[in-house]
This record gives C-alpha cells, structure tokens and sequence, in this order.
C-alpha cells in the first residue's frame, strides 16, 4: 500500500540553525500538507499545498517558515532559523483532492522528530 | 484554541468489549468529523470520518455518531482487540477550509487481553 514517507526520523539542530525536513507524499496525490505536534500537545495544521502554491497557511507558519516542491516526488519544509519552540514532531500528509466542496482524506507519514538545542 | 475536545485522555477497556471514545467540538461550522488513530513513533492514520448532515457511519468495527444538537460524537469500537490499543483523535473540517484538519488533543485506548 503506497504511503508517506519523511525524512530524516530525527533532526537534532541548534538555534539559530537552518533545517530542512523532508517528505515523499504518495506518488498519485495532488495536495499536501504539514502539521507539528509539540509533546503533549494536540497536532496542528501549519500549511497545505496544492498546484505549486500555499492553498491555506496557519498562524503559527510565520516568515521563518516555507515550503517547496523542488521535484515531482518531495516536498520540503525548511525553518530559517530555529527556535527552542520548534521543538515538535512534524508531519507531512497528502491527499488525492476531490471535487470542490468535498472533503478529502489526509494520509499521515511517520513524523520527523526536531530537537532544537 | 478548544474547538474539538477529548475529555477523557485515556480509556482501559477489556478485550472483546466495546469502546466509547467520546467528543465535542464548539463550532457550528464543522462539515466532516473525522478519527484517526495514531500509535508510537508513526502518524496519524486515517479510521472514520462522517458528515454533518448524517447521524451515523458504520465501517466494520468502528461506528461514528453524531449529534448535532449537542455539538457531540463518539467512536464506538465492537468487539475491541488488544491491536486497538493507540491513541484516537477526534478531528474536523470546516465548510470553508477543508485542507486544515483541526484535531482533538486525543484519548489514549488500552485493550486489556
């Protein structure tokens, strides 16, 4: 069965420093997104993607933060410049994208845990 | 920001028994409610999902009902399996922003064999 995959697992960075996590959604999917979870706290929307172009972004996705399809197969999210706080699981998801005004199952990858020291 | 609510964060339920994870949102305009279950060191994955304008979805084991009137659904697991034991989260769309899945903070199940 074709899933999301991310990579790498775990990202241990320091403060200040640039990160790069990486996804690979399933291949025949057109929309894609992230979210973060803080430990012990709820997972949160940051960003969906879809045709080249941010379709809807939270607050929380300020200016440190970006997305990019640089191929036909990942879809990055950089942070510019890391900050304790971002220290969360990250997931990236994707899905099919159907007719307007239907909604449309989002398949999770497996997260890539940032650790901001 | 308390729009989907789990108020239990852990259930202990016995093998072959049924589970009741319950949930309640604030908005009004929520179209799709959605579980995912979610176990240790993977993503969230996709259970069930039902519209607002139905009060009941049946997948196998899993039932979805929803009650509108008291902003309320539940998951019901029958017959519950040990393999059952993750966490659930409740979660929902809005009409007006289906791309941004707004989740619960999640119940903890744990099937005891």
């Amino acid at each position: 069965e074709p899933e999301v995959t991310q990579t790498p697992s775990h990202q241990v960075t320091q403060m200040g420093q640039e990160v790069i996590l990486r996804c690979v959604p399933i291949s025949n999917h057109l929309y894609f997104y992230w979210y973060r979870q803080i430990l012990g706290q709820k997972v949160e929307f940051l960003v969906s993607f879809y045709n080249n172009e941010i379709s809807e972004k939270s607050e929380i996705f300020d200016d440190q933060f970006s997305v990019e399809r640089p191929d036909g197969s990942n879809f990055t999210l950089k942070i510019r410049s890391t900050k304790l706080e971002d220290s969360a699981m990250y997931f990236c998801a994707s899905s099919r994208g159907l007719l307007a005004g239907l909604t449309d199952t989002q398949y999770f990858g497996p997260g890539t845990r940032l650790t901001v020291l | 920001d308390q729009q989907v609510k789990q108020n239990s964060p852990s259930l202990s339920v016995q093998e072959g028994r049924i589970s009741i994870l319950n949930c309640d949102y604030t908005n009004s305009m929520f179209d799709y409610f959605l579980w995912y279950k979610k176990y240790p060191a993977e993503g969230p994955t996709f259970l069930i999902s039902i519209s607002s304008i139905k009060d009941k979805n049946e997948d196998g084991r899993f039932t979805v009902f929803l009650n509108k009137s008291a902003k309320h659904l539940s998951l019901h697991i029958v017959p519950s399996q040990p393999g059952d034991s993750a966490v659930y989260f409740c979660a929902a769309n809005l009409k007006t922003s289906y791309d941004k899945v707004i989740f619960g903070p999640g119940t903890s199940l744990s099937v005891i064999p």
